[in-house]
């Protein structure tokens, strides 16, 4: 049973320190999602790749978030340095083409304190 | 940019009762349709999702959801819901033959036994 696999699961940090995050999408799939999830705003886009490429970051605030897919097997996320407000769970998709469905991972529980 | 809106931000309901949840989206063009479950604290599964055809969409533990064109809408039911479906349901959308999905809010259901 194929799964998008993240770590770590949960992140507790101070603010300032860098934060990465990882997500191995299901072999095989081109598209790769990050979100972030909290109460307030609910379900964000925040950055998305097709073939390793980035396509859309508009969702990530630049300053402090990158996004990167270094390889087919492997996408990270990173906040330089951290704040308060960054604290949220983080899900990582993947999808086999353009608009199908997306297949979510487990999610990284962000809290920085 | 398309938006998704679903009307309640939590139901509460018993065991046994029929279940609808409201979702509309604003998009003047042909869109993706998709309903996703979470579980407390999961990630998200989908439920069911709609690309063409038949309008009424059968998904997966009875849920079923039907698309209406002219109302923008698709809304997802059940007809006897169990205490097993709490969790926070999410209507979503992106436009044919894009990627980036536009989630609601989330409606919050709880079922009483």
């Amino acid at each position: 049973d194929a799964r998008v696999t993240q770590t770590p699961r949960h992140k507790v940090t101070e603010m300032g320190q860098e934060v990465t995050m990882r997500c191995q999408p299901i072999l095989g799939h081109n598209t790769v999602f990050w979100y972030r999830q909290t109460m307030m705003q609910g379900l964000e886009l925040l950055a998305y790749f097709r073939n390793r490429a980035p396509l859309d970051d508009s969702g990530m605030p630049k300053d402090r978030f990158s996004a990167e897919m270094p390889d087919a097997t492997l996408a990270t996320l990173k906040i330089q340095p951290s704040e308060p407000r960054d604290s949220a769970v983080y899900f990582c998709a993947s999808g086999r083409q353009a608009d199908d469905e997306q297949f979510f991972g487990p999610g990284t529980r962000l809290t920085v304190l | 940019a398309q938006s998704v809106s679903q009307h309640n931000h939590h139901v509460i309901l018993s065991e046994a009762a029929s279940l609808e949840l409201g979702c509309n989206y604003s998009y003047g063009g042909t869109v993706n349709l998709f309903w996703y479950v979470q579980y407390p604290g999961q990630h998200l599964q989908l439920l069911l999702k709609y690309f063409s055809g038949d309008p009424l969409v059968k998904g997966i533990k009875g849920f079923e959801a039907e698309f209406i064109k002219s109302k923008f809408s698709f809304n997802l039911r059940k007809p006897s819901v169990q205490w097993s479906d709490t969790a926070e349901y999410f209507c979503a959308v992106n436009p044919r033959g894009y990627s980036t999905l536009t989630f609601g809010k989330g409606t919050m259901l709880l079922v009483s036994p």
